[in-house]
C-alpha cells in the first residue's frame, strides 16, 4: 500500500514532442505529490508538485494531471528539449506518521534532437 | 549552508571494512532521509529522521546499516563489514519540516566495494 507505481521505465521523445511519465498510488493518505528531476551525476532536484484538491498543476513546459479517483497522476512535458533528458521521479507522501517520501522507479527519459 | 552537503563525494573501500558517510543538511531543516540508488536504479529508501522524534529505520536493508543524526543536525551513515552490493550511490535529503515541503537532495556519496 506504500508503493507507488511509474511506468514507463524508459522513454524516447523526438525533440519538440510530448513526453508523458505515469504514476499510481494506492494509500488514499497520501496528499503531496512531487515529481523530481535528476541529471546524471547529481542528486534530484523538485520539479513541479501538486497535492489532491487540484486536478492539475502547470508550470512552463512541465504540467501535473491528477485523477484522484483513479489514483493516478502523471507528468506531461511540453515541446521537450534535449535538455530535458534525465531521469524523472514521482513520489508520494502524506497520511503516515513519518510522512516520508516514497518514490517511483524512475522513468529515464531520452529527447533526440 | 546553501544546500545539503555530502562527504566523501567517492569511497572506494575494501570488503568487510567499515565506511561512515556524513550528510550536512540544509540549516534549520527538521527532517533528514538517507536513500540509496545503485546504478540505473530508483530511489531505495533507507532511514527518515524527523526532529525528535523516534528515527524510522524501516528501509535498513540490514543490521550493517546504522545511521544517526547529532543535535538534529548532521548525520552519519555507517555500513559495517561491506559488502560488493553495497556499492551504490547513498544520497541524503533534507525537508524544512514533515509537512510535506520539498526535499533538497545532496550530490551523493558513491561507494565502490572492491
Amino acid at each position: 500500500q506504500q508503493q507507488v507505481k511509474q511506468s514507463p521505465q524508459s522513454l524516447i521523445v523526438q525533440k519538440g514532442g510530448i513526453s508523458i511519465i505515469n504514476c499510481a498510488y494506492e494509500n488514499t493518505a497520501f496528499d503531496y505529490f512531487p515529481w523530481y528531476q535528476q541529471f546524471p551525476g547529481k542528486g534530484p532536484a523538485l520539479l513541479i508538485a501538486i497535492r489532491p484538491d487540484v486536478s492539475e498543476k502547470k508550470e512552463g513546459r512541465f504540467t501535473i494531471s491528477f485523477n484522484k479517483s483513479a489514483k493516478q497522476f502523471s507528468l506531461h512535458i511540453m515541446d521537450s528539449q534535449p535538455g530535458d533528458s534525465a531521469t524523472y521521479f514521482c513520489a508520494a507522501s502524506g497520511g503516515g506518521a513519518t510522512n516520508k517520501l516514497i518514490f517511483g522507479t524512475g522513468t529515464l527519459l531520452a529527447v533526440q534532437p | 549552508g546553501a544546500g545539503v552537503s555530502q562527504s566523501p563525494s567517492n569511497k572506494v573501500t575494501e570488503k568487510g571494512k567499515d565506511v561512515e558517510l556524513r550528510c550536512d543538511p540544509i540549516s534549520g531543516h527538521t527532517a533528514l532521509y538517507w536513500y540509496r540508488q545503485s546504478l540505473g536504479q530508483g530511489l531505495e529508501f533507507l532511514i527518515y529522521f524527523q526532529g525528535n522524534s523516534a528515527p524510522d529505520k524501516s528501509g535498513l536493508p540490514s543490521d550493517r546499516f546504522s545511521a544517526e543524526r547529532t543535535g538534529g543536525s548532521v548525520s552519519t551513515l555507517t555500513i559495517q563489514r561491506t559488502q560488493q552490493e553495497d556499492s551504490a550511490v547513498y544520497l541524503c535529503a533534507s525537508t524544512a519540516g514533515h509537512q510535506n515541503t520539498e526535499a533538497f537532495f545532496g550530490q551523493g556519496t558513491r561507494l565502490t566495494v572492491v
